[in-house]
């Protein structure tokens, strides 16, 4: 069982807006400020996409945001598109068991 | 453009140690935290644990008994050895950079991946 509870799926037609949520612990998600999120297509390595609950690396649409409230946080994606259909982990520091906890992953699909 | 490629063997023996090393191409290993993850097939990620340059590690309590991650900045280079291997270690194993000035929950370049089967 993964440290972080993601939902096995969403889904969403194109240009509607899916939340994804990543519920942790107050040794995790509720104390830190260090929720990334990734990317991942089949076959192929994780991307970053969002870290530090909110942030956006260089080059990654604006269409994805994060945002935390307590113990969850939250990866939103606006206007999705064929292309975002992808499996997405969270990840947060934690101090209670390891360091790098991940959620089990939620698989997009894009109806 | 930095490049991460995991190497190894893709078969080990159960009870043999599983070897494998991320050769960094593209820039330097020093002033970085390096980190191993690894997806057992059609699961979630997990975090093993990682190494900054100057050879301090942290490594996931889960597996740290079994664990060893080092590094070779003269080859760019670092590794991971996990002892006593089981068919639960069966995974593809990714080598990942932690983001500069980053945090360890920040990984920015992975490699590609190298999948290790564990069977006899």
């Amino acid at each position: 069982q993964s440290a972080l509870t993601q939902p096995a799926s969403v889904s969403g037609s194109p240009g509607q807006s899916i939340t994804i949520s990543c519920t942790g612990t107050s040794s995790d998600v509720r104390t830190y400020n260090l929720v990334s999120w990734y990317q991942q297509h089949p076959g192929k390595a994780p991307k970053l996409m969002i870290f530090d609950i909110n942030k956006r690396p260089s080059g990654v649409s604006n269409r994805f945001s994060g945002s935390k409230s307590g113990n969850t946080a939250s990866l939103t994606i606006f206007g999705v598109q064929a292309e975002d259909e992808a499996d997405y982990y969270c990840c947060s520091f934690a101090t209670s068991s390891t360091f790098v906890v991940f959620g089990g992953g939620t698989k997009l699909t894009v109806l | 453009q930095v490049q991460l490629q995991e190497s190894g063997p893709g078969l080990v023996k159960p009870s043999e140690t599983l070897s494998l090393t991320c050769t960094v191409s593209g820039g330097s290993i020093s002033r970085y935290y390096w980190s191993w993850i690894r997806q057992p097939p059609g699961k979630g990620l997990e975090w093993i644990g990682y190494i900054y340059y100057s050879g301090s590690t942290n490594y996931n309590p889960s597996l740290k008994s079994r664990v060893t991650i080092s590094v070779d900045t003269s080859k760019n280079q670092f590794s991971l050895k996990l002892t006593s291997a089981t068919a639960a270690d069966t995974a593809v194993y990714y080598c990942a950079r932690v983001a500069e000035m980053g945090t360890v929950t920040e990984f920015d370049y992975w490699g590609q991946g190298t999948l290790v089967t564990v069977s006899s």
